[in-house]
């Protein structure tokens, strides 16, 4: 079962606005990642943002956490055409070592307009 | 440095047959994933491994799905036999720990 949902499914704005998409979980979590799909190719890691952290940035990327909420949001501002994709929160359950495997979201489908 | 290596990128089958699909972890990375993606059921995680050890295959969907890693650079799920309802994107992925995944570019099964 899915334990990330994003919000909304699709989103399309003009070019040069700023995009949120959200993204909603289930169970506790160790860390919150959002990846990037182009269309026809694999997943690309944007960010990562741990339990204990409320916000993190990253060039145009903007994350915030809320756990008590158990939601996340990711912001993307001055949007570029190059920045249409689909984008995925996947969250990691397991702390201390070892692998846990990363459950993702639907993703939200981002269209800029030029 | 080359990431993760997936064969092949394409394939096209018929109902029945066996399907083997190759995947190449980044090297130094001690964990890999396979997932499953589809326009109905999004990302699905089908197993993992954590140093060559299956950790958790809860996700492979049947009997009929299977994979292996015999070796730190090298794994393989294979379907037998396939059906049409297999047909999907299948991505393998590398990581250290808990960090971020390291995906390949997939490959895209058709199954007729």
């Amino acid at each position: 079962s899915q334990q990330g949902e994003e919000d909304p499914q699709a989103l399309s704005i003009q070019e040069g606005e700023n995009a949120t998409m959200n993204c909603s979980y289930k169970t506790s979590i160790n860390n919150l990642q959002w990846y990037r799909q182009n269309s026809g190719r694999g997943l690309v890691h944007l960010i990562l943002i741990r339990s204990n952290e409320r916000e993190k940035h990253s060039g145009r990327l903007r994350v915030t956490l809320d756990t008590s909420k158990k939601s996340s949001s990711l912001l993307i501002t001055a949007s570029r055409a190059a920045d249409t994709a689909s984008y995925f929160c996947a969250t990691a359950l397991r702390s201390g070592g070892g692998a846990d495997g990363l459950t993702f979201g639907k993703g939200t489908h981002l269209i800029i307009q030029p | 440095d080359a990431g993760v290596i997936q064969s092949p990128r394409h394939e096209v089958t018929e109902m029945g047959q066996e399907v083997t699909l190759r995947c190449k972890p980044i090297s130094g990375h001690n964990s890999l994933f396979w997932y499953r993606q589809t326009m109905m059921r999004g990302l699905e995680l089908l197993i993992y491994f954590n140093n060559n050890v299956p950790i958790d295959d809860s996700g492979m969907p049947e009997d009929r799905f299977s994979a292996k890693m015999p070796n730190a650079s090298f794994s393989t799920l294979k379907i037998q036999p396939s059906e049409p309802r297999d047909s999907a994107v299948y991505f393998c992925a590398s990581s250290l720990g808990l960090g971020e995944l390291f995906f390949g570019e997939g490959s895209r099964l058709t199954v007729l």
